[in-house]
């Protein structure tokens, strides 16, 4: 099976600018979570969609979203880029929402913003 | 408050010898205990996980102990390879409390296995 796959894998942009990133979950997975991860807070939950809905969020201002299409694929969007959003973005896919799921990572999509 | 705890940021092994990885918890909530192994700018790659119904999981070279009781969990790597350098995370989540899929992470513990 081929693993989750995100794109793009490294992205620029500048201050003031959005962003969109992409992510294919693990065939027949269907809860689809972000994390962020940068030098000074490590690894942070952003949110979490199953059947097209969001399920949890983490602590994130509104700026940072996201949805699901029906085939499970999922896209995060930030808008009004700040220097502070540089990060390696990472997706993450299972295959139920229960609480004692794997979930299995993608490569990460690596943004810096200038 | 942090969570999950991997209070040692860095330990170095001799090539064949055990590696063994702490992490400390707080939240009751948590059931399910994940350990990941990752590379700079590459995503975590699962390892182990184990379930709050068992103290212990296996898995070729690795090993996890839960002890619920004193909300710690350790991994063992027997033998350890200088492939298995990396960054180890532990991760955490609970069936309970409507959290999904939730993980909390550690802060991470870099392993350096020399040869």
């Amino acid at each position: 099976k081929a693993g989750v796959t995100q794109t793009p894998r490294y992205l620029i942009k500048t201050r003031g600018q959005q962003v969109t990133l992409s992510c294919s979950p693990i065939s027949g997975h269907r809860s689809v979570s972000w994390y962020q991860q940068t030098p000074g807070q490590g690894l942070q939950f952003l949110f979490e969609y199953f059947s097209e809905t969001q399920r949890n969020k983490g602590n994130f201002p509104g700026r940072f979203s996201g949805r699901q299409f029906s085939n499970s694929r999922s896209e995060m969007n930030v808008s009004t880029l700040e220097l502070g959003d540089s990060a390696l973005y990472l997706c993450a896919s299972s295959l139920r929402l229960s609480g004692q799921e794997t979930q299995y990572f993608g490569p990460g999509t690596r943004l810096l913003v200038l | 408050d942090q969570q999950v705890k991997q209070n040692s940021p860095s330990l170095s092994v001799q090539e064949g010898r055990i590696s063994i990885l702490n992490c400390d918890y707080t939240n009751s909530m948590f059931d399910y205990f994940l350990w990941y192994k990752k590379y700079p700018a590459e995503g975590p790659t699962f390892l182990i996980s184990i379930s709050s119904i068992k103290d212990k999981n296996e898995d070729g070279r690795f090993t996890v102990f839960l002890n619920k009781s004193a909300k710690h969990l350790s991994l063992h790597i027997v033998p350890s390879q200088p492939g298995d350098s990396a960054v180890y995370f532990c991760a955490a989540s609970g069936s309970r409390g409507g959290k999904g899929n939730m993980l909390t992470f550690g802060g991470g513990t870099r392993l350096m296995v020399k040869p």
